[in-house]
């Protein structure tokens, strides 16, 4: 069954520490993105990667940092640098550039 | 600079009915418009798309309309059901840059009421 899949669906963290979000695929996307989604705001991107070993920055990258090293997973790690971290996080990819095909979401939450 | 802007909040409409919603952008540049509905807690699913060589795509009881002078653009659904009540996303790009980066809106609830 081809998708794309987000663990956990639910993480809790301590201020200080450093936390990594999983998104993998077997859609065969070259394209994968990361977002993130705030009560009653769209949402934003954090990072894309159009191919393995590649990544841009998008509107929002500061406190994140990723890696693409196969081409089925694009890891998102949420640092301590990052002053509001709470959130709905949501993994999405793309075989072009037009549609982009989201997963479940994971939401993160920030003791 | 909110490029993509949804400015209905909510919107609640009966069963069987049209619901309408808006979304309007600043940048002339957009190329390439997608509708997305999203449940609580779970990603979004997209519903349909048009190029700005079009005015008007239809998919089943979806429909987008797409006024290129006014930067406008619309998802109408018909019948309305109440299975239909979810968060709606516009989202434009520049088709074929950044590889389909997507600006999004702020989202529309919409409610259908049996």
């Amino acid at each position: 069954d081809g998708g794309i899949t987000q663990s956990p669906k639910y993480l809790f963290r301590k201020e200080g520490q450093n936390v990594t979000l999983s998104c993998e695929q077997n859609l065969n996307h070259d394209a994968m993105y990361w977002y993130r989604q705030d009560p009653g705001q769209g949402l934003r991107l954090i990072y894309y990667s159009q191919i393995v070993n590649d990544f841009q920055k998008g509107d929002i990258a500061e406190g994140y940092s990723v890696s693409r090293e196969k081409k089925e997973s694009f890891p998102l790690t949420v640092t301590s640098a990052q002053k509001n971290p709470t959130a709905f996080y949501l993994c999405a990819s793309s075989a072009s550039v037009d549609t982009q095909y989201f997963g479940p979401g994971t939401r993160l939450t920030v003791l | 600079d909110q490029q993509v802007k949804q400015n209905s909040p909510s919107l609640s409409v009966q069963e069987g009915r049209i619901s309408i919603l808006n979304c309007d952008y600043t940048n002339s540049m957009f190329d390439y418009f997608l509708w997305y509905k999203k449940y609580p807690a779970e990603g979004p699913t997209f519903l349909i798309s048009i190029s700005s060589i079009k005015d008007k795509n239809e998919d089943g009881r979806f429909t987008v309309f797409l006024n290129k002078s006014a930067k406008h653009l619309s998802l109408h659904i018909v019948p309305s059901q109440p299975g239909d009540s979810a968060v709606y996303f516009c989202a434009a790009s520049v088709y074929g840059t950044s590889y389909g980066k997507l600006t999004f809106g702020q989202g529309t609830i919409l409610t259908v009421h049996p």
